[in-house]
C-alpha cells in the first residue's frame, strides 16, 4: 500500500493568492482527517470526514479555510484567500473505522509570503 | 471536552538513559490511547496503541507504555535511548467521534 498521499509536498505562494492542498488516503479507509502543525500552536485538527462527510469543522480557522472529499479517494483543504499566517505543515491522515490509529501522510509545507 | 497533558516540552538525555515521557488524558470513561512519534522533517508514525487488555504495552523500537487509568496517565518509556530516537513525541486519545486528541508534544534530544 502506498499510504496517505499528499500533494504538493512543498508550496511557496503570495499573500491573498488561493491554495489548494491534496490529498489521498489509504484505500477502504473510511474516516479522514486534516491537520495543521506550526511551532507555537502545535498539532491541530481542523477537519474531519467519515465516509466522505465532513463530521467537525470546528477546527477550522475561519471562512478562508474550506475542505472538500468529493469521493472516498480524494480530498482538498483550500485557502482563500491565503495570508502569512496560514504558513504551517498542513497534514493529511486517514484510519479505518475511526477506532484504529490514524496513518498520516507526509505533509504539505506551506510557506505564504 | 476530552484533552491531553504532556507536561515536558524538551527533554535532553545523553544515549543509554533511560526515558520516561508523561501523559495525562482528561477523558474518564473507556479510553484508546496512542503515542506517535515525529522525526526530524517526517510525518507521524504510530508507535504504539492501547485498547484494553494489558496495560503495559511494548511499541516498535523498544518502546513501551503502561496505561494507570486512576492516574489518567499513559506515560512512555524507554530504558535506553539511542541518538536516533531524537524526534518529537505525541500522545493522543481518541475522542468520541472518532477522531484523535493529541497533546502539544514533548521534543526529545538526545546526545551521543
Amino acid at each position: 500500500d502506498a499510504g496517505v498521499i499528499q500533494s504538493p509536498r512543498h508550496e511557496v505562494t503570495e499573500m491573498g493568492q488561493e491554495v489548494t492542498l491534496r490529498c489521498k488516503p489509504i484505500s477502504g479507509h473510511d474516516y479522514l482527517f486534516w491537520y495543521r502543525q506550526t511551532m507555537m500552536r502545535g498539532l491541530e485538527l481542523l477537519i474531519y470526514f467519515n465516509n466522505n462527510v465532513p463530521i467537525d469543522d470546528s477546527g477550522m480557522p475561519e471562512d478562508r479555510f474550506s475542505a472538500k472529499m468529493p469521493n472516498a479517494s480524494f480530498s482538498t483543504l483550500k485557502i482563500q484567500p491565503s495570508e502569512p499566517r496560514d504558513s504551517a505543515v498542513y497534514f493529511c491522515a486517514s484510519s479505518l473505522a475511526g477506532y484504529n490509529e490514524q496513518f498520516f501522510g507526509p505533509g504539505t509545507r506551506l510557506t505564504v509570503l | 471536552a476530552q484533552s491531553v497533558s504532556q507536561h515536558n516540552h524538551h527533554v535532553i538525555l545523553s544515549e543509554a538513559a533511560s526515558l520516561e515521557l508523561g501523559c495525562n488524558y482528561s477523558y474518564g470513561g473507556t479510553v484508546n490511547l496512542f503515542w506517535y512519534v515525529q522525526y526530524p522533517g517526517q510525518h507521524l508514525q504510530l508507535l504504539l496503541k492501547y485498547f484494553s487488555g494489558d496495560p503495559l504495552v511494548k511499541g516498535i523500537k523498544g518502546f513501551e507504555a503502561e496505561f494507570i487509568k486512576s492516574k489518567f496517565s499513559f506515560n512512555l518509556r524507554k530504558p535506553s535511548v539511542q541518538w536516533s530516537d531524537t524526534a518529537e513525541y505525541f500522545c493522543a486519545v481518541r475522542g468520541s467521534q472518532g477522531n484523535l486528541i493529541f497533546g502539544k508534544g514533548t521534543k526529545l534530544s538526545v546526545k551521543p
